[in-house]
């Protein structure tokens, strides 16, 4: 069965510092990868997604993520975040075909100014 | 293009009452997933729902049922509540069955 873990469930940050988010994945078959982001009170919104090709992933708000077989990792970065990036991020995955998402446990980014 | 909508956005029930939440998906989309989120399990998959019928399901009691309709709307149901049962219910929609949007979610609360 797949499983998706993210490392950090707390990240603080500084305004306008680099951030990167960890996520690690396991599989044995081909998988899609997503990152989400939940701001409070709301839904879920999709940052990026990883299908195939290309390994780096660009997303949406300036966020990338680099999708790493070798060490079964798609770890999100941001190179400069803004308060507004202050958030819960989850990590996604499913194996083809499914649709069901298998969710991290979310990692809590707070961005300070 | 709207996106999915989910009624009612917030619900209080008591213990042993029944629950029917509503969703209705992006124009179009003909699968709709339901996720339970809660603070201490996380996001974890209900079920599947593609052209009314299930396809898949994940690791709930049979309390928690769904249902699709031919224009996609999807219920679910959750009889005899208990307090666990309180948490954020997410559904979300897609046409490719790769990517999911997600409604705002309705937050049930049992007392």
């Amino acid at each position: 069965a797949q499983s998706v873990t993210q490392l950090d469930s707390q990240v603080p940050v500084f305004e306008e510092a680099p951030v990167e988010l960890r996520c690690n994945y396991s599989s044995s078959v081909s998988v899609y990868l997503f990152w989400y982001v939940q701001y409070p009170n709301q839904g879920l919104q999709l940052l990026l997604k990883y299908l195939s090709g290309s390994t780096l992933v660009k997303g949406i708000n300036g966020f990338e993520a680099e999708f790493n077989k070798s060490q079964t990792s798609f770890h999100l970065r941001k190179p400069s975040v803004h308060i507004s990036d202050t958030a819960e991020y989850f990590c996604a995955g499913t194996q083809g075909g499914s649709e069901k998402l298998v969710f991290g446990k979310g990692t809590k980014l707070t961005v300070n100014p | 293009k709207a996106g999915v909508t989910q009624t009612p956005r917030y619900l209080i029930k008591t213990r042993g009452q029944q629950v029917t939440l509503s969703c209705s998906p992006i124009s179009g989309h003909r699968s709709v997933s339901w996720y339970q989120q809660t603070p201490g399990q996380g996001l974890q998959f209900l079920f599947e729902y593609f052209s009314e019928t299930q396809r898949n399901k994940g690791n709930f009691p049979g309390r928690f049922s769904g249902r699709q309709f031919s224009n996609s709307r999807s219920e679910m149901n959750v009889s005899t509540l208990e307090l666990g049962d309180s948490a954020l219910y997410l559904c979300a929609s897609s046409w490719d069955n790769v990517e999911q949007y997600f409604g705002p979610g309705t937050r049930l609360t049992v007392t």
